[in-house]
């Protein structure tokens, strides 16, 4: 079974650091990439950005550049979203998503259970 | 970048059939992908390259697109399809990058 399990909720306060992570599982961790999409409290999909584990490529949506940083780890199968510097409208339910992305369609499947960051002095 | 725009609340009669919509420049370039969010939940897909649909989503579920305009259909809406559903294409960005609609909010009457 593929699976993307992701790390729990975190509180954390203005200006500090986080990183979260998306273990894989089930699956060539390394031969898909695997998208980051944030959903503010009651609003919709954003997309955040996009790794390939196989060498760390990566993409960002131009709103998140600079603001957040990709990596994976693939000693470990898990992809990471950091921040250096939280700010409270960084406070979102936070996916990752296997990109099965080809020719003319982009689609995710799976999806992780999502991990909270709250941000709040 | 590109947009996509749906409606922000749609509602159907239990059994009824329902049609949500889609509407963006680049789904004249590129296929649509559905996804299904109940609250508390993650999203889900349910129809993706226009009109293929996941293992384990039902055949009522079904999917259509033409010009600028993509088309998720439920035949005969089940109260356990009450939720949110997003619409998601690629961006004219780039290869890798998706747009997402503002979502549609259904309820199942």
């Amino acid at each position: 079974e593929v699976r993307l399990v992701q790390s729990g909720a975190e509180v954390k306060k203005p200006g500090e650091s986080l990183r979260i992570s998306c273990k894989a599982s089930g699956y060539s961790f390394t031969s898909y990439w695997i998208a980051w999409v944030r959903q503010m409290p009651g609003k919709g999909l954003e997309w955040v950005g996009i790794i390939y584990p196989g060498d760390s490529d990566t993409r960002y949506n131009p709103s998140f550049q600079g603001q957040v940083i990709l990596s994976a780890d693939k000693s470990i199968s898990t992809a990471y979203l950091q921040w250096s510097s939280l700010k409270a409208s960084d406070t979102a339910m936070y996916y990752c998503a296997r990109d099965l992305s080809s020719s003319f369609q982009n689609w995710f499947d799976p999806w992780g259970q999502g991990t909270l960051v709250t941000v709040s002095s | 970048s590109s947009e996509l725009t749906q409606d922000p609340v749609v509602s159907v009669a239990l059994g009824q059939t329902v049609r949500i919509t889609c509407q963006g420049d680049s789904l004249r370039n590129y296929y649509v992908s559905w996804y299904q969010q109940k609250p508390g939940q993650a999203p889900v897909v349910v129809i993706y390259g226009k009109t293929n649909r996941p293992s384990g989503i039902p055949d009522r579920f079904s999917g259509s697109s033409s010009g600028n305009t993509a088309s998720l259909t439920i035949t005969g809406a089940q109260a356990e399809d009450e939720a949110d559903y997003y619409c998601g294409s690629r961006d004219f960005s780039g290869y890798h990058h998706v747009v997402f609609g503002g979502g549609t909010k259904l309820t199942v009457l």
